[in-house]
């Protein structure tokens, strides 16, 4: 079935330190594909999306680019901030059926001043 | 505008016991989720429902797991009997489509940390 797989963490990184958390796919058709980030104390919140291949989404200086050859959606910022730290899962939508996402494990970003 | 509400937002039982969660999606949303999300995994689905019909329930486990949306608004996601492996955070979440294959964003509540002894 299809899956996705994130980088393990935590990442610590300090203040305006780059950041890059891989997150690659498995599935069949053309899936969309989402970061969430999850602020401690609160719900999901939807960081950007792509629903096609080569298309770029971005969000407060977070970008991930569709990449169908390498099956990979790499999220990246230039400059972290203390207030980026959180858990931040990549997720797919299926191609077909009802809306489904189904979620990468998480990964806890750190960013020390 | 007003999120998803969730409660509680933690509950703590012992195995075998039952426990329920309530969920209130955002005003309008006719289209319902139920996560589970272990510790150190990602949220995995376990019931979509669209207005008060179930859509997708393939990984509910329903020996133990049940769960209503009665008049398509409100939820209850009910556990019973309890086990030790049910321990995880419990996420609403929901979204606006009116048709079961829609594509609208999916908004998620606080969530309910369970705690299993």
């Amino acid at each position: 079935g299809d899956s996705v797989t994130q980088m393990e963490g935590p990442v610590t990184l300090s203040e305006e330190a780059f950041l890059t958390i891989n997150c690659t796919y498995t599935a069949t058709g053309y899936p969309s594909l989402f970061w969430y980030v999850q602020y401690p104390g609160e719900g999901l919140q939807l960081l950007l999306k792509a629903t096609k291949a080569d298309d770029k989404g971005s969000n407060k200086g977070f970008e991930a680019t569709y990449r169908k050859e390498t099956t990979s959606f790499h999220l990246e910022k230039g400059s972290v901030q203390v207030s980026d730290s959180a858990v931040y899962f990549c997720a797919l939508r299926e191609s077909g059926g009802y809306n489904k996402l189904i979620f990468g494990a998480g990964t806890r970003l750190a960013v020390h001043p | 505008e007003a999120g998803v509400a969730q409660s509680p937002r933690y509950k703590i039982i012992e195995k075998r016991q039952s426990v329920a969660f309530w969920c209130n999606p955002i005003s309008g949303h006719a289209t319902l989720y139920w996560y589970q999300q272990i510790l150190g995994q990602g949220p995995k689905l376990l019931i979509q429902f669209q207005n008060n019909g179930v859509v997708d329930d393939s990984q509910l486990p329903k020996d133990r797991f049940s769960a209503e949306r009665l008049k398509g608004v409100d939820s209850t996601l009910k556990i019973q009997p309890a086990k030790l492996e049910d321990s995880a955070v419990y996420l609403c979440a929901s979204s606006f489509q009116k048709l079961a294959g829609g594509r609208d964003e999916q908004f998620f509540g606080p969530g309910t940390r369970l705690t299993v002894l």
